[in-house]
């Protein structure tokens, strides 16, 4: 079965605590993406990469990184969290055709 | 930064009645799709336009590209309580690589 899968799923962490969100697709999409949902204010794009190594910023990237070593996975890194990178976070993949697949979101809060 | 504006916010309307929800911008987009997010999980793609003036329909939605291709329409016609959910549009823009999702629309269809 196709599918975007994100670890964990929720997650509650203090400021300043490293943390990473994991993100895999089965799916050999070369383009991934992170974004994140807040009331009013929609889905942002944080980071988005069109392949292996190969990444760039979206809207909202200060305070995250990303990396792609694989084709596979694309990994969220928080590497030091503040109340305000609180929120519900979707990792997606895309294929040629434009079919963005979304992952279940990981809700976040950060204290 | 793009910017993407929905309206209504808001929509509840009585089981068998029409809609139509609309997206618009200041700027060009590549394409434009639309999604439907059910609570607790990611979005799901609708469908995507890509041509100006382009018209798609999906059983009981219809979907609209603006000429100029900076705005787009989703009417749904005799709304059922499976319709209930927040609808997205997401214009794609630098090659396809940046997703700019708008403010988003919430219906409520009541039986």
């Amino acid at each position: 079965e196709a599918q975007v899968t994100q670890n964990p799923r929720y997650l509650i962490t203090v400021t300043g605590k490293k943390l990473t969100v994991t993100c895999s697709q089965n799916m050999n999409h070369e383009y991934m993406s992170w974004y994140r949902q807040d009331p009013g204010l929609g889905l942002r794009q944080i980071y988005y990469s069109m392949n292996v190594e190969v990444t760039d910023k979206g809207d909202v990237p200060e305070g995250y990184k990303v990396s792609r070593k694989e084709k596979r996975n694309f990994p969220l890194i928080l590497e030091s969290p503040s109340p305000n990178q609180t929120s519900l976070y979707f990792c997606a993949s895309r294929s040629p055709a434009e079919t963005q697949y979304f992952g279940p979101g990981t809700r976040l809060l950060v204290l | 930064t793009q910017l993407l504006e929905q309206s209504p916010q808001f929509l509840s309307i009585q089981e068998g009645e029409n809609l139509t929800v609309y997206c618009n911008s200041s700027s060009v987009f590549s394409s434009l799709q639309w999604y439907r997010q059910e609570p607790g999980e990611g979005p799901v793609l609708l469908v995507t336009v890509v041509t100006g003036g382009e018209v798609k329909k999906l059983k009981r939605l219809t979907f609209q590209f603006g000429d100029a291709r900076k705005d787009s329409s989703l009417h749904i016609t005799a709304a059922q309580p499976g319709d209930t959910g927040l609808y997205l549009c997401a214009g794609l823009s630098g090659g396809y690589q940046k997703v700019t999702f708008g403010t988003g629309t919430k219906l409520q269809v009541i039986p």
